[in-house]
């Protein structure tokens, strides 16, 4: 497995409250991104990272926030957790050279919101 | 805009029989194509991709996928099912001309019966 490290794995939280998910990565890949997974909607995609405090949005990044101040590091905040963000949150990396490369995914985060 | 298409939320198959999970793409320009597999509570595994070259493209597990351009398909298929490769099937698809973040299908679920 690549080496991508999602924590918590787990978490359970209230409506209103601000919720920050980590993924660190030791493969030193310039590409990171943020997707979550529901049923009948598959993968979308959050937020991506091309580079240390370069970011850029997705197709459902309204609610979220984004950093990266390392490049190992890629941080996704909900500021005001809803219940539709309840969810399984996965981050991958690529090296993204050339656009031909395949990401490699964590093994995501379940966040339940109630 | 890309975007793919699994036409089939949930295909059985038999134990030894051959299996075919579809998918077509929209591009712009020419596309590169990739195929993931989830299992139960894990992260997407890269199975296999198309880049350029011979339209079959062989993966792990024993996975193919075989691209065709003019019907815009990249079906993944496997000569004989085994119990152990029900799982989620993700076909996703990147337009040649830019690095930007892979698209994803809804995912198929594949059951191999017994």
């Amino acid at each position: 497995d690549a080496g991508i490290t999602q924590s918590p794995r787990h978490k359970v939280t209230e409506t209103g409250t601000p919720v920050t998910l980590r993924c660190h990565q030791t493969e030193n890949h310039r590409y990171m991104y943020w997707y979550r997974q529901d049923p009948g909607h598959g993968l979308r995609l959050i937020h991506y990272s091309y580079g240390v405090k370069d970011t850029d949005k997705g197709e459902v990044s309204d609610g979220y926030s984004v950093s990266r101040s390392k490049t190992e590091d890629f941080l996704l905040t909900l500021e005001s957790a809803t219940s539709s963000q309840t969810s399984v949150y996965f981050c991958a990396i690529s090296e993204g050279r050339g656009g031909n490369t395949e990401a490699f995914f964590g093994q995501g985060t379940r966040l339940t919101v109630v | 805009a890309q975007s793919v298409a699994q036409p089939e939320d949930q295909v059985n198959v038999a134990e030894g029989n051959p299996l075919t999970v579809k998918c077509t793409y929209s591009v712009s320009g020419n596309p590169y194509l990739f195929w993931y597999v989830q299992y139960p509570n894990r992260g997407l595994q890269f199975l296999l991709k198309y880049i350029t070259g011979d339209n079959l493209v062989k993966g792990s597990y024993g996975f193919e996928a075989e691209f065709n351009k003019s019907q815009t398909s990249f079906h993944l298929k496997k000569p004989s099912a085994l119990v152990s490769d029900s799982a989620l099937y993700f076909c996703a698809v990147r337009d040649i001309g830019g690095n930007t973040p892979l698209v994803f299908g809804k995912g198929t679920r594949l059951s191999v019966i017994a």
